[in-house]
């Protein structure tokens, strides 16, 4: 089974902070994700990366960086924190097959910014 | 702009029927489909993926795919109260593309 583990899964913050949120995807995939979601927008994709170091900015990046020094892992950074990114933020990671790109998801993590 | 199409329901269907879910998308190019169930407060979770027209069964799960007519479908037979959640349709871009766009899902109510 695929394996994606965000290790945060419920935060509170305070506004301003700078916030980390990691995840670690264990099935040697080349591409990981951050998305977040948000009641009535959907999932909206802040960040991808396809490669060690790579980066590729998604639809909403204003606000958030990412980084990637080793395959399995994808971190999330909120610089300064604001109160319209409290969601649920998801990671995922994904492979090409037969399908395409096939994309799974870790657990989810719960920001609240106060 | 791709945009991925669900009716966001409640779709109820009682238990033991065949609950049907829709999702049409506007990028002509799009070769891959998924399905993915999502229960409250919990992420979504890969049930499904189609990229060939007609049909594709597993379990109790049907998915259909019509590239002409740009419209994938979800069946779920014999519906069970643990089959109620949101169900998000993704579609994936041309070869090569990394992103997928989802559809904001249709809610399913299995009534006992």
């Amino acid at each position: 089974d695929v394996k994606v583990t965000q290790s945060s899964r419920y935060l509170v913050k305070r506004t301003g902070e700078k916030v980390f949120l990691e995840c670690v995807q264990d099935m040697d995939h080349e591409n990981m994700f951050w998305y977040r979601q948000d009641p009535g927008l959907g999932l909206r994709l802040i960040y991808f990366s396809y490669d060690v170091k790579m980066k590729e900015k998604g639809d909403i990046p204003e606000g958030y960086s990412v980084s990637r020094e080793k395959k399995e892992r994808f971190s999330l950074i909120l610089e300064s924190a604001s109160t319209n990114q409290t969601s649920m933020y998801l990671c995922a990671s994904s492979f090409w097959g037969a399908a395409g790109n096939t994309i799974y998801f870790g657990e989810g993590s719960w920001l609240t910014v106060v | 702009q791709k945009e991925v199409e669900q009716n966001s329901g409640p779709l109820s269907v009682p238990e033991g029927a065949i609950a049907s879910l829709n999702c049409t998308y506007s990028d002509r190019g799009s070769q891959s489909f998924f399905w993915y169930r999502q229960y409250s407060g919990k992420s979504p979770e890969l049930i499904m993926s189609i990229y060939s027209n007609g049909d594709k069964e597993d379990g109790r799960f049907t998915a259909q795919l019509n590239k002409a007519s740009q419209y994938v479908s979800l069946l779920i037979r014999d519906s069970q109260p643990s089959d109620s959640a949101t169900y998000l349709c993704a579609v994936s871009g041309g070869a090569g593309s990394y992103q997928l766009t989802f559809g904001k899902g249709t809610k399913l109510s299995v009534i006992p």
